[in-house]
């Protein structure tokens, strides 16, 4: 079973500062996604990351994918109250000879900016 | 364009009882997961159905547990009979087929046992 742990599991802080969410795992995966989950929704997918060492910028948002595709972080600079929500890494896994792809989600990181 | 629909959004009921829980993928897609999400074990897939069929049903907790897809529509999750450990928030998704294709979830609905 393939474990993804993220860290930190809460994080609060104040407009305006920056913030690394880490996914860590010991097996290897063929992608890594981020999802930003808010309240009485489902997780709406942010990037999928696919090559080591992969780099995405999406605005203010900067995911990194492991050079072992092991591990990814999420950083976001100059946080602001919109990106309070659950943040979700889900690592990919492909079933052998199929075109089947199991994603196995970490515990979720919930961020809360103060304005 | 509709995303995925779940319904209904929220279902309280006494254990024992029979639970259907139901869901429309976005039209075109024939890939449909369900997932279950409590605070202790985070977001978990139950079963994945690829043209209507079940590919991977390993996350399936227990016998209690069913699913169907009849048709590229619609699926029904079905617990019988319910516990209060069923509680949590239960998903659905929908993709094109391939491992890379990004998933839609739905609201989900949220279920409690008491």
């Amino acid at each position: 079973t393939q474990l993804l742990e993220q860290s930190p599991q809460f994080l609060s802080i104040q407009e305006g500062e920056n913030l690394t969410v880490y996914c860590n795992s010991s097996s290897v995966f063929s992608s890594l996604q981020w999802y930003r989950q808010e309240p009485g929704e489902g997780p709406v997918l942010l990037v999928t990351v696919v090559t080591g060492g992969e780099v995405k910028k999406l605005k203010r948002l900067t995911f990194q994918f492991g050079d072992a595709r092991k591990d990814s972080s999420l950083h976001i600079t100059a946080a602001q109250p919109g990106d309070t929500g659950l943040y979700l890494c889900a690592g990919l896994v492909r079933a052998g000879g199929t075109s089947y792809g199991k994603l196995t989600f970490g515990q979720g990181t919930i961020l809360t900016v103060h304005p | 364009d509709a995303g995925v629909i779940q319904s209904p959004r929220h279902e309280v009921t006494e254990m024992g009882q029979e639970v259907t829980l139901r869901c429309k993928p976005i039209s075109g897609h024939n890939s449909l997961f369900w997932y279950r999400q409590t605070m202790m074990r985070g977001l978990e897939l139950l079963i994945y159905f690829n043209n209507n069929v079940p590919i991977d049903d390993s996350g399936m907790p227990e016998d209690r547990f069913s699913a169907k897809m009849p048709n590229a529509s619609f699926s029904t999750l079905k617990i019988q009979p319910s516990e209060p450990r069923d509680s949590a928030v239960y998903f659905c998704a929908s993709s094109l087929s391939g491992s890379r294709q990004p998933q839609h979830f739905g609201d989900g609905t949220r279920l409690s046992i008491l």
